[in-house]
């Protein structure tokens, strides 16, 4: 069975700081996909990135950063010198191949702090 | 703007009103998609569909009617609600390759639903 756990519920940092948000998931295929989006306080989610299975390269864009570890079955990602802006909820999500879902984790509410 | 569109934005009805909210796209998607975001829970899917088709629906109750007239639309009917049903509805779309959701779903910004 697929599932997506998001441990840390709720994260509150100060400005500028590093922030690192968590993501696990499960999965009995060998091919799969990995996503995370935000939602901020309008309510609408927002795609961040898709990640396959067959590329555990890290990818950075901006402050942004995701580390892909297949070993430990994470997807995690990073906020680099945070704003204030980036206060949202954030959800990591997996789809299967043969699936028309997502699975998404619960989500963790983000606090930036001015 | 994402491209995906949903009226209203806010609805607030009674337990015997019949209402309808709507999803529009204008990605040329093929796939659609009904959530139920709850307060202090996970964001639970609804229904899919998948050119014009209904492939899923996930164990929601008959109070809820889905209707997808062509690949950019889908509605979802409301009647007989209850106070439970009041949650955030999002609506969204992707473009999926054979088997799957190879893509990403793009989001409309919701409709905020009050069931009285």
């Amino acid at each position: 069975a697929q599932k997506v756990t998001q441990a840390q519920t709720e994260i509150s940092v100060v400005e500028k700081e590093d922030v690192t948000l968590d993501c696990v998931y499960e999965t009995r295929d060998t091919t799969y996909y990995l996503f995370w989006y935000k939602q901020p306080p309008s309510g609408e989610l927002v795609f961040l990135i898709r990640r396959n299975s067959f590329d555990e390269q890290n990818e950075i864009s901006g402050r942004y950063s995701w580390n892909f570890q297949k070993s430990t079955s994470s997807f995690n990602f990073t906020i680099t010198a945070s704003q204030v802006v980036d206060s949202a909820v954030y959800f990591c999500a997996l789809s299967e191949v043969g699936d028309d879902k997502i699975i998404f984790g619960k989500g963790t509410r983000l606090h930036i702090l001015p | 703007e994402t491209g995906v569109t949903q009226t209203p934005r806010h609805l607030v009805m009674g337990m015997t009103n019949k209402k309808s909210l709507k999803c529009e796209q204008h990605l040329g998607h093929n796939a659609m998609y009904w959530y139920k975001q709850s307060a202090k829970k996970p964001l639970e899917l609804m229904f899919v569909y998948n050119f014009k088709e209904q492939t899923e629906n996930n164990s929601v109750p008959s109070r809820f009617s889905p209707e997808c007239p062509n690949s950019s639309h889908l509605f979802l009917h409301l009647h007989t609600l209850q106070p439970e049903d009041s949650a955030l509805y999002l609506c969204a779309s992707s473009r999926p390759g054979a088997g799957g959701p190879y893509n990403e779903q793009f989001f409309g910004p919701g409709t905020r639903l009050t069931v009285l």
